[in-house]
């Protein structure tokens, strides 16, 4: 069955530098999709990516980060500068639609833990 | 801002027994899906409900959506040990979907 897949499955940094966390969507997939989750806390949605462009953002997703698709499989969530808040575990998710069902599928995630 | 609450947030039963779980919201999605995380796992989809009223069943879950779809509920029968884990409802909202805090649910044999 297809899946979402994410590399690292665990990313250590330093304060203040840069870390680019990796996806690869179901491949029939056209939506993409970055969500977080800090320890103990509800998932919180980031960034939404559509035909190369972000579609919808939160909050949450300011200047410091950034999403790519560099090619035809990967989806790229980098985050510039990291501070100590960024630790998290970081989801990407694919969807073949966003009316109707919606149905977003969830990779396993990356843990960002930020020194 | 757009809030889903689950309740209750813990709950421990016996082996066997029946439960229900809740998900409300003040807000409409166009659809509301009920994911099943595991610790320092990605939530796992179990099932998606679109229409108002909606009811659907898997295996001995039953999820269904309120007839207004601000709400939904999950209810297990006779649960089992292996149905232990953190139930997430999420509700679809354009691209995005917002997230429960979750019903962290233990079955005890």
């Amino acid at each position: 069955e297809p899946e979402v897949t994410q590399t690292p499955s665990h990313q250590v940094t330093q304060m203040g530098q840069e870390v680019i966390l990796r996806c690869v969507p179901i491949s029939n997939h056209l939506y993409f999709y970055w969500y977080r989750q800090i320890l103990g806390q509800k998932v919180e949605f980031l960034v939404s990516f559509y035909n190369n462009e972000i579609s919808e953002k939160s909050e949450i997703f300011d200047d410091q980060f950034s999403v790519e698709r560099p090619d035809g499989s990967n989806f790229t969530l980098k985050i510039r500068s990291t501070k100590l808040e960024d630790s998290a575990m970081y989801f990407c998710a694919s969807s073949v639609e966003t009316s109707g069902y919606n149905e977003q599928f969830f990779g396993p995630g990356t843990r960002l833990t930020v020194l | 801002t757009q809030l889903l609450e689950q309740s209750p947030q813990f709950l421990s039963i016996q082996e066997g027994e029946n439960l229900t779980v809740y998900c409300n919201s003040s807000s409409v999605f166009s659809s509301l899906q009920w994911y099943r995380q595991e610790p320092g796992e990605g939530p796992v989809l179990l099932v998606t409900v679109v229409t108002g009223g909606e009811v659907k069943k898997l295996k001995r879950l039953t999820f269904q959506f309120g007839d207004a779809r601000k709400d939904s509920s999950l209810h297990i029968t006779a649960a089992q040990p292996g149905d232990t884990g953190l139930y997430l409802c999420a509700g679809a909202k354009n691209d995005k979907i917002i997230f429960g805090k979750g019903t962290r649910l233990h079955i005890l044999p």
